[in-house]
C-alpha cells in the first residue's frame, strides 16, 4: 500500500527557532513531491520536488528530496508566529493523477 | 477566477440528508480533483476529472457519493442519505491539466451531520 509518513505530528517551538519537518515515503512509480501549508483554510502550495539533492529555496523556508533514501525534510529558519500552520506532505505517482498525502505536522509559533 | 472556489463554506444537516456541495476551479484549469479530509488526517482522495469525465473513481467511499463536472468547469459532489461519518472537511483541487502535478485547493466545506 501507498504510504506518505511526516514526522514529528506536531512541535511547538519559540520565535526565531529553526524547525526541520520530516517526510518518507513508499510508493510505486514515484514522480514528484509537494510541500503544501494548511493554515485555518485552504492548503497553499510551497514546493515540488522531482530530483534529489537539488534543494529548493523561497525566503525562510528549503527543502530537499532524497530519492534513495525516500524520503525529503522541509526546513524553516528564524520562524515567525505567521509560520502556525499545518504542513502537509504529499505524493505524485507517474500514471496517477491524484497526490498521496501524509497526516501532516502541525507547527506552532509562540512569541 | 482568481483561485478555487468552494460553498457552501460550512453544512450543517440532518443524518439521512441528501448534500450537494460545488467547487468552482480555476479558469482554463482542466483537471479537478475532491478530498475529503477528516479531523487530525491526512487528505484522502476521493475522485477525479479531466474534462467532464471521471477516469478514476476509485476514492468514492460508497455509492451513497457521486460527483460530476459540467462545461468544463463547475463540479458538484453529492452524498446522499449522509451519515455521521460523512462529517469531514471536503476540499476541492484544480490544476492545469492531469499530467501537471501541482494542484491549487479552494478553502473546503466543512460537513457536519447531527
Amino acid at each position: 500500500e501507498d504510504k506518505v509518513v511526516q514526522s514529528p505530528l506536531s512541535l511547538v517551538v519559540h520565535e526565531g527557532d529553526t524547525v526541520t519537518l520530516n517526510c518518507s515515503y513508499e510508493v510505486t512509480n514515484f514522480r514528484s513531491l509537494l510541500w503544501y501549508k494548511q493554515e485555518k483554510k485552504a492548503p497553499t502550495f510551497l514546493f515540488m520536488l522531482t530530483s534529489s539533492g537539488i534543494e529548493k529555496k523561497s525566503g525562510r523556508l528549503s527543502s530537499i528530496l532524497d530519492k534513495k533514501e525516500l524520503f525529503s525534510i522541509l526546513n524553516i529558519t528564524a520562524t515567525q508566529t505567521g509560520d502556525s500552520a499545518v504542513y502537509l506532505c504529499a505524493v505524485a505517482q507517474g500514471g496517477s493523477e491524484k497526490l498521496v498525502f501524509g497526516k501532516g505536522t502541525k507547527l506552532t509559533v509562540n512569541p | 477566477g482568481a483561485g478555487v472556489s468552494q460553498s457552501p463554506s460550512n453544512k450543517v444537516t440532518e443524518k439521512g440528508k441528501d448534500v450537494e456541495l460545488r467547487c468552482d476551479p480555476i479558469s482554463g484549469h482542466t483537471a479537478l480533483y475532491w478530498y475529503r479530509q477528516r479531523l487530525g488526517q491526512g487528505l484522502e482522495f476521493l475522485i477525479y476529472f479531466q474534462g467532464n469525465s471521471a477516469p478514476d473513481k476509485s476514492g468514492l467511499p460508497s455509492d451513497r457519493f457521486s460527483a460530476e463536472r459540467t462545461g468544463e468547469s463547475v463540479s458538484t459532489l453529492t452524498i446522499q442519505r449522509t451519515q455521521q461519518e460523512d462529517s469531514a472537511v471536503y476540499l476541492c483541487a484544480s490544476s492545469l491539466s492531469w499530467t501537471n502535478p501541482i494542484q491549487y485547493f479552494g478553502a473546503g466545506t466543512r460537513l457536519s451531520v447531527l
